[in-house]
């Protein structure tokens, strides 16, 4: 139980062309949604927060403009990238905090498998 | 504001041995939950083990075990009878009031076979 899903898992894009990131919890709900980009041989940098239904809480630092999230529903949500540049490549992970359940969702992020972004 | 240390940036066991990753954080809360993820070459984020603070008796899973010593707010995990598939990076991670979680720097293990 708890998985995650995370499309694509792989993207190369042109610089000033925009790419959206879908992140699905598959067997849970999932009340807040986190995304994250993480740089090689370093720990997690939390980009933002999304609650179901609100407007996403960015950290500071993070261009909202930039990068845009939607959490429509309970199970998506989705991060665009939006006028992407080559400083903007980077590993994208998201992770799916659920509702009150068994199991311990409520109280544990499960994980994505990641995408990871090229900007040529 | 609330830390989380990890102070070995690379650890090495032979194979079928044991090996213990330290942690220690810091915070004001007194309900907490304490977490351990593997990260392998994949990059897939996995948890391994999870601890709530206001339990006393130290999570295990199998071949993973925590000792988790509130009041000097630390948090280790010991691996038993290390395996070639427990090589990755280990993160330890504090989650905060808000749900967010604090995370270390990360411990690289190194199995020897």
């Amino acid at each position: 139980g708890a998985v995650v899903s995370q499309h694509p898992s792989w993207v190369i894009c042109k610089s000033g062309t925009s790419v959206k990131i879908e992140c699905r919890s598959l067997d849970f709900q999932a009340t807040t949604m986190f995304w994250y980009r993480q740089f090689p041989k370093q720990s997690l940098m939390l980009m933002a927060t999304s609650n179901e239904g609100s407007k996403a809480t960015y950290e500071q630092g993070v261009e909202k403009d930039k990068f845009l999230i939607n959490h429509a529903s309970l199970t998506l949500s989705t991060l665009t990238v939006t006028s992407a540049h080559p400083e903007d490549s980077s590993f994208y992970i998201c992770s799916a905090r659920g509702l009150a359940g068994g199991g311990g969702v409520q109280e544990t992020q499960y994980f994505g498998p990641g995408t990871r972004l090229l900007v040529l | 504001a609330q830390t989380v240390t990890q102070s070995q940036p690379e650890m090495s066991v032979q194979e079928a041995e044991t090996v213990t990753l330290s942690c220690t954080y810091d915070t004001s809360e007194s309900d907490y939950y304490l977490f351990w993820y593997k990260q392998p070459p994949s990059r897939q984020m996995i948890l391994v083990i999870r601890q709530e603070a206001y339990k006393q008796q130290n999570a295990t899973e199998n071949r993973f075990s925590v000792n988790f010593q509130k009041a000097a707010k630390s948090f280790s995990l010991k691996i038993s009878d290390s395996q070639l598939g427990d090589a990755a990076m280990y993160f330890c991670a504090y989650r905060a009031p808000n749900y967010q979680l604090i995370w270390g720097a990360g411990t690289k293990l190194i199995i020897k076979p």
